[in-house]
């Protein structure tokens, strides 16, 4: 593994289906973050967590939690998926947090809710 | 609100330089991101700006001007890769990152 992994990359989910998107990275950072992307709007924020164990809300936290039970995994739980939600998620990690911290982005998770 | 403005889509020429605009209103400012990002692709980083002034990073320049709210990003002697989009964030009074909806770069031979 090498910087921020997601999984899976894309992902077809029925209306009302419970939906987990993975983020491990090895880089040590204490910062996490969900964003979804959506055409024609900036990133979003979701949840962030600015160390393990604590997490807070983002922007659009609605419909979606996390968890940080270490420095590596911040998962992305999705408990009952509804169309609104197909978007491309990117999970992201930085060194510092308060700061000037640069973020460092996985590949990102295509979902379609249908 | 908190609001961060750039042009939707710029057309440049290869060999070129073009020039991307962004401007803000923010509670607080703590800092300007560019990110560059190709399609289908995660975002990079490019730049990072708090003080006012031109940051230039080989091809790539970024300015500053706190008391405007505005930033723009400088691309010169433009390659075909360059084609991407281009997102301007800004850190508010609490850390956290406001983000454009993006500049999409379109480069022509």
């Amino acid at each position: 593994i090498a910087g921020i992994t997601q999984a899976p990359t894309s992902q077809i989910l029925a209306a009302g289906r419970r939906m987990t998107l993975r983020c491990t990275q090895d880089m040590r950072h204490n910062a996490m973050y969900w964003y979804r992307q959506d055409l024609g709007l900036g990133l979003r924020l979701i949840h962030y967590s600015n160390t393990a164990g604590t997490t807070g809300k983002g922007e659009v936290p609605d419909g979606y939690s996390v968890s940080r039970a270490n420095t590596d995994d911040f998962p992305l739980t999705l408990a009952s998926a509804v169309p609104s939600q197909t978007s491309v998620y990117f999970c992201a990690s930085s060194d510092s947090t308060g700061s000037t911290g640069e973020l460092f982005f996985g590949e990102g998770s295509r979902l379609t809710v249908l | 609100g908190q609001n961060i403005d750039q042009p939707t889509e710029m057309t440049a020429t290869e060999g070129a330089i073009v020039q991307i605009n962004c401007t803000y209103q923010t509670s607080g400012f703590n800092g300007l991101f560019w990110y560059q990002q190709h399609a289908g692709e995660a975002p990079t980083f490019l730049s990072y700006n708090v003080l006012d002034g031109l940051e230039e990073k080989g091809r790539f320049s970024s300015f500053l001007s706190r008391s405007k709210g505005y930033s723009y990003l400088l691309l010169k002697e433009l390659q075909m890769k360059d084609s991407a989009s281009y997102l301007c964030a800004v850190q508010d009074s609490n850390y956290q990152l406001i983000w454009g909806a993006g500049t999409k770069l379109i480069i022509k031979p």
